[in-house]
């Protein structure tokens, strides 16, 4: 079965120090990954997409298919990084499979 | 360009009550979706559908119909409302094959 899991419901970091929100998932094939995120009152919206490859915001995530993973790194936090992150598989016709969501808190 | 409008924003139900969702999106987006979003849970997937008049069941569909006459539209109904069925629930549009979608801005849904 497809399942995609964030082990860390909260994570708070200060301001300038590095972020990693970690996703771990299980799926038999050849996996479609995402990162979205939700600002306080916004909209739940695309962060970034493993195929694009890109850096979004300064956040990047490398897809390990040995490890299974797809965590989000960036190496310094900033206070507007303050939202909810879900990380989601594309199961086939665009049906996302969500992990349970992190709440990353940036301290000033 | 409204994206993707979801009403009511806000609605309280008694158990046993039905009511309609609604789900409207002007991007000429093929793809829409229905998910319920829970506490420690994040979201999952209701219905969906790739086309007007084609639809199917998601991960939790039990308590929900939906149809898509038009392209523009996505009801989802609940026919005798639950508690269980008390959460968030968000209508998403997209494009396939971008694996993008749009949100609406959610409908919190009380069910005493």
């Amino acid at each position: 079965a497809q399942r995609v899991t964030q082990p860390e419901k909260l994570l708070s970091v200060f301001k300038g120090a590095p972020v990693e929100l970690k996703c771990n998932y299980s799926y038999s094939g050849s996996p479609e990954l995402f990162w979205y995120v939700q600002y306080s009152r916004q909209r739940l919206q695309l962060l970034l997409r493993h195929i694009s490859r890109e850096s979004i915001k300064g956040f990047t995530a490398d897809l390990n298919k040995g490890e299974t993973s797809f965590h989000l790194k960036k190496p310094f936090a900033q206070e507007e990084d303050s939202a909810m992150y879900y990380c989601a598989l594309e199961r086939g016709a665009q049906k996302l499979v969500f992990g349970q969501g992190t709440r990353l808190t940036i301290n000033p | 360009n409204a994206g993707v409008t979801q009403t009511p924003k806000f609605q309280v139900l008694k158990t046993g009550q039905s009511m309609t969702l609604q789900c409207a999106q002007d991007m000429n987006h093929e793809y829409m979706s229905w998910y319920r979003q829970d506490p420690g849970m994040g979201l999952r997937l209701i219905h969906y559908s790739v086309g007007a008049g084609i639809t199917d069941q998601g991960e939790v569909p039990n308590g929900y119909n939906v149809s898509r006459s038009t392209t523009e539209d996505f009801p989802l109904r609940l026919l005798s409302a639950a508690p269980s069925q008390t959460s968030v629930y968000f209508c998403a549009s997209s494009y396939p094959g971008t694996g993008e979608l749009f949100f609406g801005e959610g409908s919190r849904l009380t069910v005493l």
